[in-house]
Order: C-alpha cells, then sequence, then structure tokens
C-alpha cells in the first residue's frame, strides 16, 4: 500500500531562519514527487514536481530535493508570506497520487 | 483565463438530504478528480474520470457518487448514505491522469457542512 508521511505536523519560524520539510514515501513504482502550497481555505497551489532521485528544484525562497526514500523542501530565510501548509505528493504507475497530511508553516516577522 | 472552478463555496446539507458540488474545467484536460479533506489528513480520492461517460472509484466512494457528462464538468452528489459529510471537498484536473508523472491542478474547494 502507498504510503506518504510529512514531518513535522506543524512549524513556527522566525523571519529569516531557514529550515526544512521532510516527505517520507513508499509509492509502487513511483513516477513523480510533487510539492503543493495551501493556504487556508483554498485548494493547494502546485509547486514543483520532482522525477528521479539527485534532482531539484528551486523556486525563490524555496528548494525541492528528492532521494529515493525521501523528498526535503528546504525554505531560505523565510518571509511571513511563506506561511502555509504544504503538501507533498508521489504519482505511482497507475497515475494516481498519494498525499501526506501536511507541515503546517508559520513565520513570524 | 484557463483553471478550475468550484460551487458553492459553502454549502450545507440537511439530515436525509443528497447535495450536488460542481467542479468546471477550462484546462481541455481529460482526466478529472475529486478529494476529501478533513483536518490532520491527507488528501483522500473520492472519484476519477479519465474520459467522457466513464468514471472510477477511489478510496472511499461510499456515500458518494458523481457523472462524467461533458468533458469540462465532474460534479459530485454526497448522497443521505454518507454518515459524516463534513469536510473539505476539492475537484482537480490533469492532462490524462494515465501517468504519476502529471501535475494535477485544484480548483478553490467548497466546504460542505452539516446542519
Amino acid at each position: 500500500e502507498d504510503q506518504v508521511t510529512q514531518s513535522p505536523e506543524a512549524l513556527r519560524l522566525q523571519e529569516g531562519e531557514s529550515s526544512s520539510l521532510n516527505c517520507s514515501y513508499t509509492v509502487s513504482g513511483l513516477r513523480g514527487l510533487f510539492w503543493y502550497r495551501q493556504d487556508p481555505g483554498k485548494g493547494p497551489e502546485f509547486l514543483f514536481t520532482l522525477y528521479s532521485a539527485g534532482e531539484e528544484k528551486e523556486k525563490e525562497r524555496l528548494k525541492a530535493t528528492l532521494t529515493k526514500k525521501e523528498s526535503f523542501l528546504h525554505i531560505t530565510a523565510p518571509k511571513p508570506e511563506d506561511s502555509a501548509t504544504y503538501l507533498c505528493a508521489g504519482g505511482n504507475s497507475w497515475g494516481k497520487l498519494q498525499f501526506g497530511a501536511g507541515t503546517q508553516v508559520v513565520v513570524t516577522p | 483565463d484557463g483553471g478550475i472552478t468550484q460551487s458553492p463555496k459553502y454549502l450545507f446539507r440537511k439530515e436525509g438530504q443528497n447535495v450536488t458540488l460542481s467542479c468546471e474545467q477550462n484546462l481541455n484536460h481529460d482526466a478529472m478528480y475529486w478529494y476529501r479533506q478533513d483536518p490532520g489528513q491527507g488528501l483522500r480520492l473520492i472519484y476519477y474520470s479519465q474520459i467522457v461517460n466513464d468514471f472510477q472509484k477511489g478510496d472511499i466512494a461510499e456515500g458518494y457518487s458523481v457523472s462524467r457528462e461533458k468533458k469540462e464538468s465532474f460534479p459530485l452528489t454526497v448522497t443521505s448514505a454518507q454518515k459524516n459529510p463534513t469536510a473539505f471537498y476539492l475537484c482537480a484536473s490533469s492532462l490524462t491522469g494515465t501517468s504519476g508523472q502529471e501535475t494535477q491542478y485544484f480548483g478553490p474547494g467548497t466546504r460542505l457542512l452539516v446542519l
């Protein structure tokens, strides 16, 4: 059974304090690892897709990396506007996404 | 502007009542999905469709029904058989739905509350 586990469940950061979010996965025939950002009461917004171990992608203060067992989302020098819940999901060989429960990030000024 | 729209934003259901959530996309995607989101849990797949007039059950289909009469539209009905319907419902779409490499794009969601 496909499983995706995210840690920590919640993270409180001071503005400028860099940190990393973890996404551990066991997904049958992983085809892609997806990261989304979700603001309260809104739908998830796509951030990145990673396809193979060793791949990295960056967007502003966010950088996603992938190994054979986990993915990390690094937040460098975060700002209050980076506060959100970050979701990861693994895409399996049948085209379905298995989502983790998310990490809620709060960045205080 | 291409995207996915869901309506209504909030929906209230009375005991024994069926309610229908709307989802429309103008991205020309073949595949559409319905997910349920509960606090502290990941998104769970209710139903998905890869082509008009065809759809498959996801992991938690009991108490729900769907139709796919048009490529652009994938409405979800929450029936009275769904005993715990209070949740945030998300509709998504992707190009074909046949590859785990495809990005799914989400609508803004509908929050369903029970009176």
